[in-house]
């Protein structure tokens, strides 16, 4: 079943602008990872961050995760055009059966050049 | 390059048709993939975790019967849903994960657009 919570659903901001999402989801776990499909394409791998971790960085991306809040956000700096996309949060369950994920519902991010 | 490779990402077919979809992963012996289902503009459901050797684990109200999944080797998996209706319409996405290992990503097919006529 779904756990994951995104808000907002729907972003839209100018080029180099900053973009926000947020995640929440209900039960413990073991990482929190977060992905982005372009429209018709599968989802291409973000970042992962461990239930241990607090914050990660990668280029123009910052996430955030608060275990005790059981939420997480996506920061994207100096957005561009191309980051036009859908961007989900996934969790892996801290019971993990298989290593499955239970995702978000999702932020359609658009970026007008 | 790509690491999962799914195939085909299109398929029209008629009413009460079978169709099997391909999912390879080309990069590492995936013990364990993942098929998913996708509606426009909604998130991804999970159908079933499949099992390399072993029967699919199907999620609840997942029907065994109608999405056939058989994982005969460490780098394929195939879904093949059954005498097709056109409420089976969709996008079905598999992804595949480096065993053996916590806290790992996993690794999307680009996924298969179906439509039932």
């Amino acid at each position: 079943s779904q756990q994951g919570e995104e808000d907002p659903q729907a972003l839209s901001i100018q080029e180099g602008e900053n973009a926000t999402m947020n995640c929440s989801y209900k039960t413990s776990i073991n990482n929190l990872q977060w992905y982005r499909q372009n429209s018709g394409r599968g989802l291409v791998h973000l970042i992962l961050i461990r239930s241990n971790e607090r914050e990660k960085h990668s280029g123009r991306l910052r996430v955030t995760l608060d275990t005790s809040k059981k939420s997480s956000s996506l920061l994207i700096t100096a957005s561009r055009a191309a980051d036009t996309a859908s961007y989900f949060c996934a969790t892996e369950p801290y019971y993990n059966q298989g290593g499955k994920l239970i995702f978000g519902q999702g932020t359609e991010l658009s970026v007008k050049p | 390059g790509a690491v999962v490779s799914q195939h085909p990402s299109w398929v029209i077919c008629k009413s009460g048709t079978s169709v099997k979809i391909e999912c390879r992963s080309l990069d590492f012996q995936a013990t364990t993939m993942f098929w998913y289902r996708q509606f426009p503009k909604q998130s991804l459901m999970l159908m079933a975790t499949s099992n390399e050797g072993s029967k699919a684990t199907y999620e609840q109200g997942v029907e065994k019967d109608k999405f056939l999944i058989n994982h005969a080797s460490l780098t394929l998996s195939t879904l093949t849903v059954t005498s097709a209706h056109p409420e089976d319409s969709s996008f079905y996405i598999c992804s595949a994960r480096r065993p053996n290992f916590g806290n790992q990503p996993q690794h999307f097919g680009d996924g298969t657009r179906l439509s039932i006529l």
